[in-house]
């Protein structure tokens, strides 16, 4: 049972816009950054989003990151069959003093 | 470039005491607000964060598993050590570490992975 929770799958055919929701408590997404990683089966998760809606060098402005209270969204637009993949979210928790994450959303570009 | 890689052993016994060791290279250990965390993940399911270790030695433990962990640092080594008690069989997962540093504040760059299986 994770902190955080996502929506086990989510889907979406080529060129929509897609959105996976993060959900928390005040004790970690309502005080702290949120961060989205990306993970291809079989190899290290990847940093999509940091500081809840910040792009690293070299990933697509086609992924955005967005907070409101206790919650979280990814979005990817324009989707592509390489986008398929699971995302996790992450942020600190003050009351358990660590980092948590979500139990990950797994994508299908139909 | 920043690269880390973890190392150890691949098969555990239970009851066992399991030490992996992350090499990196790229970054100094001794920089302010640099840390290197360790997070793993069993086979099919979602990612666990086990403990960070700051430049400044600051320590910081999954509350649910801080009595079986420890984490070092050999900055001259450029090595991150963590070490994991009493291991069980749940305990078989791929273990990753990974870089932080203030200008993401997340866990930015990750190695490869390690699999850690525990069988008797």
């Amino acid at each position: 049972q994770s902190v955080l929770t996502q929506p086990p799958s989510a889907s979406g055919t080529p060129g929509q816009r897609v959105t996976i929701s993060c959900s928390g408590s005040s004790s970690n997404i309502g005080r702290n950054y949120v961060y989205w990683y990306q993970q291809f089966p079989g190899t290290a998760p990847k940093l999509l989003i940091y500081r809840s809606n910040q792009r690293p060098s070299g990933v697509p402005d086609r992924f955005s990151g967005s907070k409101s209270g206790t919650s979280a969204s990814l979005a990817i637009s324009g989707l592509r069959s390489e986008d398929e993949a699971d995302y996790y979210c992450a942020t600190w928790d003050d009351s358990l003093s660590g980092w948590v994450f979500g139990g990950g959303t797994k994508l299908t570009v139909l | 470039q920043i690269t880390l890689k973890e190392s150890g052993p691949t098969l555990v016994k239970p009851t066992q005491t399991l030490t992996l060791t992350c090499t990196f290279s790229g970054f100094s250990l001794s920089t302010s607000g640099v840390g290197v965390g360790w997070i793993r993940q069993p086979p099919g399911k979602a990612l666990e964060w086990l403990a960070l270790i700051y430049w400044d030695d600051d320590k910081r433990y999954s509350p649910s598993l801080k009595s079986r962990l420890t984490i070092t640092k050999d900055t001259s080594k450029n090595q991150v050590v963590l070490t994991m008690t009493n291991m069980d069989p749940v305990d078989t997962a791929t273990y990753y570490c990974a870089h932080r540093d203030n200008m993401h504040d997340a866990f930015d760059i990750w190695g490869q992975g390690t699999m850690v299986t525990v069988s008797s």
